[in-house]
């Protein structure tokens, strides 16, 4: 049982470069989210979703895309990469969707994402 | 969305020493969880907690939901205790967890 698994985990990117950073778990969790991590500002949602084929914006969005094909699979894109989007990034996932019972959060060992 | 405000800040204890972390949280929760993001990034969660007490070993955690806050208490502290410890709240009316920025500790020997 690997739990939340992302990949890279480490990047550097060039201004208007595109990448994906990888998110998956196999624990069959129906809620799955980005956070980024900066210093200082503790961690803030990008994208979640509360199944597959559902996302929704969270906190700071702009700038990057997500889908959900898959419960197992929710890849974040970055279309056009810029020095802001330096970061570390997040996955995280959870058995329930919102406030419907127990949500207890796993988080993958995190994506160090550097735009030059 | 929720504000979440963590205290204090950061915090540095002698090996042994007890301690209590402070999370304050803007409107209505039924989820609370305390995380641990030890020194290598990797978050690990503490507890859920979104009302009442629970313990697990030396950590302690109390939600005090009609008045907004949260404690995490630390006993007996070892420097594997060091690293940051977040508190991250869902509203009663959304999907989206806020974090606050956290309480860096250090544990000294």
């Amino acid at each position: 049982n690997a739990g939340v698994t992302q990949t890279p985990k480490f990047q550097v990117l060039k201004t208007g470069q595109s990448m994906t950073l990888q998110c998956a778990q196999d624990m069959n969790h129906e809620y799955m989210s980005w956070y980024r991590q900066d210093p200082g500002m503790g961690l803030r949602l990008i994208h979640y979703s509360v199944g597959a084929g559902i996302t929704d914006q969270g906190e700071v969005p702009n700038g990057y895309n997500v889908s959900r094909s898959t419960t197992e699979d929710f890849p974040l894109r970055l279309l056009s990469a810029a020095p802001s989007q330096t970061s570390v990034y997040f996955c995280a996932s959870s058995s329930t969707a919102g406030h419907s019972g127990r949500n207890i959060q796993y988080f993958g060992a995190g994506t160090r994402l550097s735009v030059l | 969305g929720i504000q979440v405000e963590q205290s204090p800040p950061d915090l540095i204890l002698q090996e042994g020493a007890n301690s209590t972390l402070r999370c304050n949280f803007s409107d209505s929760v039924n989820n609370l969880q305390w995380f641990h993001q030890n020194p290598w990034g990797q978050l690990i969660n503490l507890f859920y907690i979104p009302s009442g007490t629970k313990q697990n070993g030396r950590l302690s955690a109390t939600t005090v939901a009609t008045e907004r806050y949260s404690l995490l208490y630390i006993s007996s502290s070892q420097t594997t205790d060091s690293g940051v410890y977040f508190c991250a709240a869902l509203s009663n009316t959304g999907n989206q967890f806020y974090f606050g920025t956290g309480t860096s500790l250090t544990v000294i020997p």
